[in-house]
C-alpha cells in the first residue's frame, strides 16, 4: 500500500475485555514496529519483527499483551484483560530493513473505560 | 542505560521567529539520528543524520549532527502557524529507535 495503516483508528473498550490492533505495512517492508505513545511522551517500543518472527518484543510491559504477524506482512497487537492504564495512542511503524527509516501509521488510539 | 533528551520540552513563538531544538543522546551501537515532526498521530520524517558536520537541509528546515557531542539541533526560520507540532528526535542503536519525549512547538499568528 502507498502507507502504513492502522486499524482501527479508535477503539473504545471496557476493563477487562480483549482488543485487537491490526497495522498493515508498506509493501515490501521487512521490518515492522509497535510502538506506544502516551499524552506529553515519546513513542515507547514494543516490539519489533523482521519478516514473520520477533526480532525484540523486550519492550512488552507484560504478558497481556502479544503480536502476531503470520505471513510477514499485516500485524495485529493483542491485549487481554486490559487495563485503564493500556489507554494510549498504539502506533506502528515499518521499514525496509531493519535500521532504517521508519514510516508511520496514523495510530489507533485505546480507550480503556 | 540508552537515552535521549529533548529541548526545550516546550516553546511558543511568533511567525516569523527563528527557532532552535536540541537533542541529545546515549545511545550505544549508534547508528543514525532521525528527526519527526508529530502533528495529531503519525510522525512524519524530516530528516536522518548520520554523519558529523553535515548540515541536511529542506526548505526553512535544517538540521545538522555532532557526533563528538552527541547532539543535534533542528533549525526553523521564518516559523509559520503550519510548523506547530511535536518534534521528535530519535536514534537508531542496533536496529533499535529510541525516541525522545519530543519538542511542543507552538507558533501564534
Amino acid at each position: 500500500g502507498a502507507g502504513v495503516s492502522q486499524t482501527p483508528s479508535n477503539k473504545v473498550t471496557e476493563k477487562g475485555k480483549y482488543v485487537e490492533l491490526r497495522c498493515d505495512p508498506i509493501s515490501g517492508h521487512t521490518a515492522l514496529y509497535w510502538y506506544r505513545q502516551s499524552l506529553g511522551q515519546g513513542p515507547e517500543f514494543l516490539i519489533y519483527f523482521q519478516g514473520t518472527g520477533a526480532a525484540d518484543d523486550s519492550g512488552l510491559p507484560n504478558d497481556r499483551f502479544f503480536a502476531v504477524r503470520p505471513e510477514g506482512s499485516v500485524s495485529t497487537l493483542k491485549i487481554q484483560r486490559t487495563e485503564r492504564g493500556d489507554s494510549a495512542v498504539y502506533l506502528c511503524a515499518s521499514s525496509p530493513r531493519p535500521g532504517e527509516i521508519q514510516y508511520f501509521g496514523a495510530g489507533t488510539r485505546l480507550s480503556v473505560l | 542505560e540508552d537515552k535521549v533528551v529533548q529541548s526545550p520540552l516546550s516553546l511558543v513563538v511568533h511567525e516569523g521567529d527563528t527557532v532552535t531544538l536540541n537533542c541529545s543522546y546515549e545511545v550505544t551501537n549508534f547508528r543514525s539520528l532521525l528527526w519527526y515532526k508529530q502533528e495529531k498521530k503519525a510522525p512524519t520524517f524530516l530528516f536522518m543524520l548520520t554523519s558529523s558536520g553535515i548540515e541536511k537541509k529542506s526548505g526553512r528546515l535544517s538540521s545538522i549532527l555532532d557526533k563528538k557531542e552527541l547532539s543535534s539541533i533542528l533549525n526553523i526560520t521564518a516559523t509559520q502557524t503550519g510548523d506547530s507540532a511535536i518534534y521528535l528526535c530519535a536514534v537508531i542503536g542496533g536496529n533499535q529507535f529510541y525516541f525522545g519525549t519530543g519538542t511542543s512547538l507552538t507558533v501564534i499568528p
